[in-house]
C-alpha cells in the first residue's frame, strides 16, 4: 500500500538553529512529493514541491528538499531557523491517482 | 485572487445529527477534494470532485458524500454523526485532475460532536 512516514512527531530546535525533517514513502514507482506548513488553526499551505530533474529542491520561505531515490526519502531543510517556522509540517505524495497521501505530521517547537 | 473558502469555521453537533459542510474553490478551479484532520494526525482523503462528479474516493462510509455544483463549489454533508466524526475537514482546490496534486487549501471548519 501507498504510504508517507514522519518518523518525528516532535522536533525542537534553537531559533538560528539549522533544520531537517525527516520523511520516507512508499510508491511503487517515484510519487510526486510535496511537504505543507500548517500554522495553528488555519490550513495547508505548499512549502514545495518534486516532480522530476534536480533532486534538490527550493520553496518558499527559505525551505528545501532533497529527493534520494535510494532511500525513498525526501527530507525538509532549512539552514537557520526562525520563531516563525513554528508550525507542523507535513510531506505528502502522489502516484498515478494525483490524489495526495499525507503523512501523520511533525510538530517543530521554536526556542529563543 | 480568491483563495478557497470554507464555512462554517467552527460547529457543535450532537451523535444521530446532520452537518453540511461548504467550500468555494479557488477562482480557476474546477477540482475540489475533501480531507478529515482528526487531532494530531495528518490529512485524510475523503474523496475528490471534478466537474460535478466524484472522482476518487478514500475510506470512508456511505453517509460521507459530497456535492460539487457548477461554479465548482462543493458540500461535504455527514449523517448520523459519530463521536469519533469530530475533527477539522479541509477543502483543497486544484486546477484540475492529473496535474500532479498540488492542493491549495482552506482553513478548515472545525466539528464537534457530542
Amino acid at each position: 500500500a501507498q504510504s508517507v512516514t514522519q518518523p518525528d512527531i516532535h522536533i525542537t530546535v534553537s531559533e538560528g538553529a539549522s533544520l531537517e525533517l525527516r520523511c520516507n514513502y512508499s510508491y511503487g514507482a517515484t510519487p510526486y512529493l510535496f511537504w505543507y506548513v500548517q500554522s495553528p488553526g488555519q490550513g495547508l499551505q505548499l512549502l514545495l514541491k518534486y516532480f522530476s530533474g534536480d533532486t534538490l529542491v527550493q520553496g518558499i520561505k527559505g525551505f528545501e528538499a532533497e529527493f534520494k531515490r535510494s532511500q525513498s526519502s525526501f527530507n525538509l531543510r532549512k539552514p537557520s531557523v526562525h520563531w516563525s517556522d513554528a508550525a507542523e509540517y507535513f510531506c505528502a505524495a502522489s502516484g498515478g491517482s494525483y490524489i495526495p497521501t499525507f503523512g501523520r505530521g511533525t510538530s517543530l517547537i521554536v526556542h529563543p | 485572487e480568491t483563495g478557497v473558502t470554507q464555512s462554517p469555521t467552527h460547529l457543535i453537533k450532537t451523535r444521530g445529527q446532520q452537518v453540511t459542510l461548504r467550500c468555494s474553490s479557488q477562482s480557476g478551479h474546477n477540482t475540489v477534494s475533501w480531507y478529515q484532520q482528526a487531532l494530531g494526525q495528518g490529512p485524510q482523503f475523503i474523496f475528490q470532485y471534478y466537474r460535478e462528479e466524484e472522482n476518487g474516493r478514500g475510506n470512508f462510509p456511505p453517509r460521507f458524500s459530497g456535492l460539487q455544483f457548477p461554479n465548482y463549489s462543493s458540500e461535504l454533508n455527514v449523517n448520523a454523526l459519530e463521536l469519533d466524526d469530530s475533527a477539522l475537514y479541509l477543502c483543497a482546490s486544484s486546477p484540475g485532475t492529473g496535474v500532479t496534486g498540488e492542493l491549495f487549501f482552506g482553513e478548515g471548519s472545525r466539528l464537534t460532536v457530542l
